[in-house]
């Protein structure tokens, strides 16, 4: 059981939009910085978003994050086939002292 | 271009300690947290534990416990022993860093080590 909540699965069409969401608690999203990671089958997480909304460099501008009160959301814009992956959310928790991550979700790009 | 290269046993038994060893290359291992994150075969993430080059530590309320996490500046690396290990440990085995920028955004990861749990 993880502490943040994913959706298991989301699936669009190539070029379409598609949002993943993370719900927590005031302990970790509401009171902490979010970061989301993508998994490509077989390889380790790469961070795609860092503080809420912030891209480390290389990563492209169709992916964005947003974050409101316990919640936050991961947007992918003109989906391609190569987006096929994991995303998990991660975060600080105050009340835990520790990380923790959603349980994942998988995108299939129809 | 910072690097990370996680190494161990690939097996060990029951009710034995898991010890891995990640070393960090590109950079200084001064002044950043250095994480350990485990992930069983076809399952989610699960954070272990972090530690400062200083030292200072913070493990997963659910291991702390077994977990005992140590670096080694001259080497620049970092370690970690979990003890009384069981089938439940089994999983790949990650180190990473935090973003100097962040609290919890890891930039850098290791590839990873998949460490079975068995006699």
């Amino acid at each position: 059981q993880s502490v943040l909540t994913q959706p298991p699965s989301v699936s669009a069409a190539p070029g379409q939009k598609v949002t993943i969401s993370c719900s927590g608690t005031y302990s970790n999203i509401g009171n902490n910085y979010v970061s989301w990671y993508q998994q490509l089958p077989g390889t380790a997480p790469t961070l795609l978003i860092y503080d809420n909304n912030q891209r480390p460099s290389g990563i492209p501008d169709r992916f964005s994050g947003s974050k409101s009160g316990t919640s936050a959301t991961l947007a992918i814009t003109g989906l391609q086939t190569g987006d096929e992956a994991d995303y998990y959310c991660g975060a600080w928790d105050s009340s835990l002292s520790g990380g923790v991550f959603g349980g994942g979700t998988k995108l299939t790009v129809l | 271009q910072v690097q990370l290269q996680e190494s161990g046993p690939g097996q060990v038994k029951p009710s034995k300690t898991l010890s891995l060893t990640c070393t960090v290359s590109g950079d200084s291992i001064s002044g950043f947290s250095w994480n350990w994150i485990r992930q069983p075969v076809g399952k989610g993430l699960e954070w272990i534990g972090r530690i400062y080059a200083g030292g200072s530590t913070n493990y997963n309320p659910s291991l702390r416990s077994r977990v005992t996490m140590s670096v080694d500046t001259s080497k620049n690396q970092f370690s970690l022993n979990l003890n009384s290990v069981t089938a439940a440990d089994t999983a790949v085995y990650y180190c990473a860093r935090v973003s100097p920028v962040t609290l919890f955004g890891l930039d850098y990861w290791g590839r990873g080590t998949l460490v079975t749990v068995s006699s």
